[in-house]
């Protein structure tokens, strides 16, 4: 059973630039959901989608936004990038059914704002 | 504000040891609780879940709830050096979904042979 896919796995951008992040579930989950780390603040959590509906939401600006598709995949969109947005944005994908479901993380996406 | 406090360690124990994590939660309304293993350079993978008080076993590790203390525990037992990672504790169940966890920045666990 293939695990959660991120892509890519590593970014360089440029400060004021816009990026887009990718991530595939596990077959048959229906929730993503995306965090961002880094060494100073751990792991943080962004937003969760499920059914392509934004069903939670972390205390990051609006320019961290995120959308799901039909298959469940999702996107992350930071824009106007600023340097202290270089982190490992981590995806995690859960059945999403309402009860104890455990959330998978994807490898991650490096991201570095120069 | 929901928050998730551990000890940042490190914790260093003998090989064959049982290493014990600690985690405690703010809210209350919290209602189940993880355990992650990070690898440096890695993502965390999941070691187990509780939302009951009592004990949890799988294997080397028992996960403990006490709701009333707001505790959450790990023991690893026969430790080994490729125990040697970050445990981070996560809580969630908030709003009946899963997909919103709230982490510990995690304590650094150092097995020695």
């Amino acid at each position: 059973k293939a695990g959660v896919t991120q892509t890519p796995r590593y970014l360089i951008k440029t400060r004021g630039q816009q990026v887009t992040l990718s991530c595939s579930p596990i077959s048959g989950h229906r929730s993503v959901s995306w965090y961002q780390q880094t060494p100073g603040q751990g792991l943080q959590f962004l937003f969760e989608y499920f059914s392509e509906t934004q069903r939670n939401k972390g205390n990051f600006p609006g320019r961290f936004s995120g959308r799901q598709f039909s298959n469940s995949r999702s996107e992350m969109n930071v824009s106007t990038l600023e340097l202290g947005d270089s982190a490992l944005y981590l995806c995690a994908s859960s059945l999403g059914a309402r009860g104890i479901t455990e959330a998978f993380f994807g490898q991650g996406t490096r991201l570095t704002v120069v | 504000q929901k928050e998730v406090e551990q000890n940042s360690g490190p914790l260093s124990v003998p090989e064959g040891a049982i290493a014990s994590l600690n985690c405690t939660y703010s809210d209350r309304g919290s209602q189940s609780f993880f355990w992650y293993r990070q690898y440096s350079g890695k993502s965390p993978e999941l070691i187990m879940f509780i939302y009951s008080n009592g004990d949890k076993e799988d294997g080397r590790f028992t996960a403990q709830l006490n709701k009333a203390s707001q505790y959450v525990s790990l023991l690893i037992r026969d430790s080994q050096p490729s125990d040697s990672a970050t445990y981070l504790c996560a809580a969630g169940g908030y709003g009946g979904s899963q997909g919103n966890l709230i982490f510990g920045k995690g304590t650094k666990l150092s097995v020695k042979p």
